[in-house]
């Protein structure tokens, strides 16, 4: 595809219910990211991985938040049991090369899913 | 801990006016890079410009440049000739293993 997509772009939960959400990174990008951004708040990071390896999930807020992305494309970011200060834009990015260090492979922004939780 | 802080949240200004945005950030590594972002309110986040910390020259894009003070840590964005379509949230972000964002500077371009 053309760029990163995510779905839903909207998704209402009940406090409690499970959610996931989608991310189609662009074709060949082996760096996948996911980053929580609250209202008025700047994206934070949640979780990175090379291909289908999860090498980094320091940011992930709890126990309820779990990330997959098991063939090296598509990844999924699934939340149990929501809670409202869940309630969030989601978003994913990918990039061509690994991460770390430097060179800076660019960093390409899907256009997020907000999710509310009531 | 690496850290960006941006401590203007709302700023406006008139078209084809020249604005400055500033950011000052912390690390201890040597070689990193500085990003300014750009989020309409379509929430596609989309790198306006970027600075390497081991380049002295200030980073250019057309309208949008960079005043980068490695010593101070300091990575001002300016707009030049600003336009109604720069009309969004502006992110000033660091990366070194991880992009490091601000939490952002809203910017009104009034017509």
């Amino acid at each position: 595809g053309a760029g990163v997509s995510q779905s839903p772009r909207y998704k209402v939960a009940k406090r409690g219910q499970d959610v996931a959400l989608r991310c189609d990174p662009i074709s060949g990008h082996v760096s996948l990211f996911w980053y929580q951004q609250a209202l008025g708040q700047g994206p934070e990071f949640l979780t990175y991985f090379q291909n289908e390896a999860q090498l980094d999930k320091s940011g992930l807020p709890s126990d309820r938040f779990f990330a997959e992305r098991p063939e090296g494309s598509v990844s999924t970011l699934k939340i149990q049991r929501t809670q409202q200060e869940d309630s969030a834009v989601y978003l994913c990015a990918s990039s061509l090369a690994v991460a770390g260090g430097v060179p800076y492979n660019e960093q390409f922004f899907g256009p997020g899913t907000r999710l509310t939780v009531l | 801990a690496q850290t960006v802080t941006q401590s203007q949240p709302e700023m406006s200004v008139q078209e084809a006016e020249t604005v400055t945005l500033s950011c000052t950030y912390d690390t201890s590594e040597s070689n990193y890079y500085l990003f300014w972002y750009k989020q309409p309110p379509s929430r596609q986040m989309i790198l306006v410009i970027r600075q390497e910390a081991y380049k002295q020259q200030n980073a250019t894009e057309n309208r949008f440049s960079v005043n980068f003070q490695k010593a101070a840590k300091s990575f001002s964005l300016k707009i030049s000739d600003s336009q109604l379509g720069d009309t969004a949230m502006y992110f000033c972000a660091l990366f070194y293993d991880k992009i490091i964002f601000g939490k952002g500077t809203r910017l009104h371009i009034l017509p």
